[in-house]
């Protein structure tokens, strides 16, 4: 069936630092790519999305860039910061299927 | 703000008894979805609905069913719960067309003894 890896499972950074989390999925009519981050005792949370019709998207701090043709899909966190620590899930769409990534683990070390 | 709110945060059960987890939004969304969540799965989809009375089965149905009499209220049931069942349980909601940001709950630990 289609799934979503996605890596590292775990990362640690240095407050200032940047952060990479990388996904590859396998459904190609996915058109919806979402990020959600979930803090200790609350629900995922969507902090960026991006669409197939669109390479990279920028909100501040954070960035998302998507390759359909080799379905990767990337989260970039530049001058992470203590409160961005908690963990992150990629996650690739089709109508009402949404297929999530394993999660990755962000510590940011003050 | 959208605020999706689940029954319980924590719940203990016995292997065997019937459970009910219950999720409410009040932002009239049309779709409504319920995970399980465990580590190094993400989240599993196991059922979700698009209308009153309306549901599809997810990935992982087996185990559950589920009620959706209004359109505010979600519940999944365990109609018998086994230990193989514990784990975090999340309800979402999603306005409109469904490639569009879903809305979490803060979630249910259950753990079934």
């Amino acid at each position: 069936g289609e799934n979503v890896e996605q890596h590292p499972s775990t990362l640690s950074v240095q407050e200032g630092d940047s952060a990479v989390i990388k996904c590859t999925y396998s459904d190609s009519a996915s058109n919806y790519f979402p990020w959600y981050k979930q803090e200790l005792g609350k629900g995922p949370q969507l902090i960026i999305d991006i669409r197939s019709n669109v390479g990279e998207k920028k909100d501040q701090r954070i960035a998302v860039t998507l390759n359909k043709t080799a379905k990767h899909f990337s989260l970039h966190i530049t001058e992470t910061q203590p409160e961005d620590s908690a963990v992150y899930f990629c996650a690739a769409s089709r109508g009402f299927k949404t297929i999530f990534g394993a999660g990755t683990r962000l510590f940011v070390k003050a | 703000d959208v605020k999706v709110t689940q029954s319980s945060r924590y719940l203990v059960k016995r292997t065997g008894e019937k459970v009910f987890l219950e999720c409410v939004q009040d932002m009239d969304h049309e779709n409504m979805f319920w995970y399980r969540q465990d580590p190094g799965l993400g989240l599993r989809l196991i059922y979700f609905s698009y209308d009153v009375k309306m549901k599809e089965k997810g990935d992982i149905p087996e185990g559950y069913s589920v009620s959706r009499e209004k359109k505010e209220r979600f519940s999944l049931i365990l109609e018998s719960a086994s230990t193989n069942q514990t784990s975090m349980y999340l309800c979402a909601s999603i306005l409109g067309r469904v490639n569009n940001e879903q809305f979490f709950g803060p979630g249910t630990r259950l753990t079934v003894l």
